[in-house]
């Protein structure tokens, strides 16, 4: 019982483009939203978040969107660095419960 | 001067023996997890502190077990260990009331 998914396991752009991964849910009593970043061999590291009361939270090159009447979430990375390749798990929570998504693999090349 | 750390980063034991992962945060958090990622790179939460209550449970076996000393560490203990039981395991921590967790480096313990 997958209830945040992500559908693509992985990504590839070239730098300086715009880079777009999506997170679907299940779940609408989810009202919290966050995207983490995980490098090899590291943790995850928490990247933007947004609640359900907002639909775009922006900060810097990241830009998380929220379609609450779809259940779809994305990050857009733009422009695209190098060192943005990573795996990006999308996340979804409500009260003591959050889900994570499998995670999509991002790979920017120079 | 890294925040929430795990002992040891590798762990290869065989069946049917008992095991600890140690995770210390020194970020003051008021809650710490830990989360098991499988084969299938799903991160699947197993166990919350908060307070040194156990607030989360997940459905995972009673072979695993969190021990938390203080505030500051939440060990984990694996009995009889099992194949199934190979994953790489994160330990977390947050503020209360956060979801926004910082997360260790990750062990992975491979059951031979």
């Amino acid at each position: 019982d997958q209830q945040v998914k992500q559908n693509s396991p992985s990504l590839s752009v070239q730098e300086g483009r715009i880079s777009i991964l999506n997170c679907d849910y299940t779940n609408s009593m989810f009202d919290y939203f966050l995207w983490y970043k995980k490098y090899p061999a590291e943790g995850p590291t928490f990247l933007i978040s947004i609640s359900s009361i907002k639909d775009k939270n922006e900060d810097g090159r990241f830009t998380v969107f929220l379609n609450k009447s779809a259940k779809h979430l994305s990050l857009h990375i733009v422009p695209s660095q190098p060192g943005d390749s990573a795996v990006y798990f999308c996340a979804a929570a409500k009260g003591d419960d959050m889900r994570f998504g499998a995670g999509t693999r991002l790979t920017v090349k120079p | 001067d890294t925040a929430v750390s795990q002992t040891p980063k590798y762990l290869v034991t065989q069946m049917g023996n008992d095991k600890s992962i140690k995770c210390e945060q020194n970020l003051g958090h008021d809650t710490m997890y830990w989360y098991k990622q499988d084969s299938k790179k799903f991160l699947k939460i197993m166990f919350s502190y908060n307070n040194k209550e156990l607030i989360i449970n997940e459905t995972v076996p009673n072979r695993f077990s969190p021990k938390s000393p203080d505030k500051a560490h939440l060990n984990l203990h694996i009995n009889s260990l099992e194949l199934g039981d190979s994953a790489v395991y994160f330990c977390a921590s947050s503020q209360a009331l956060s979801y926004e967790q910082f997360f260790g480096p990750g062990t992975r313990l491979t059951v031979l």
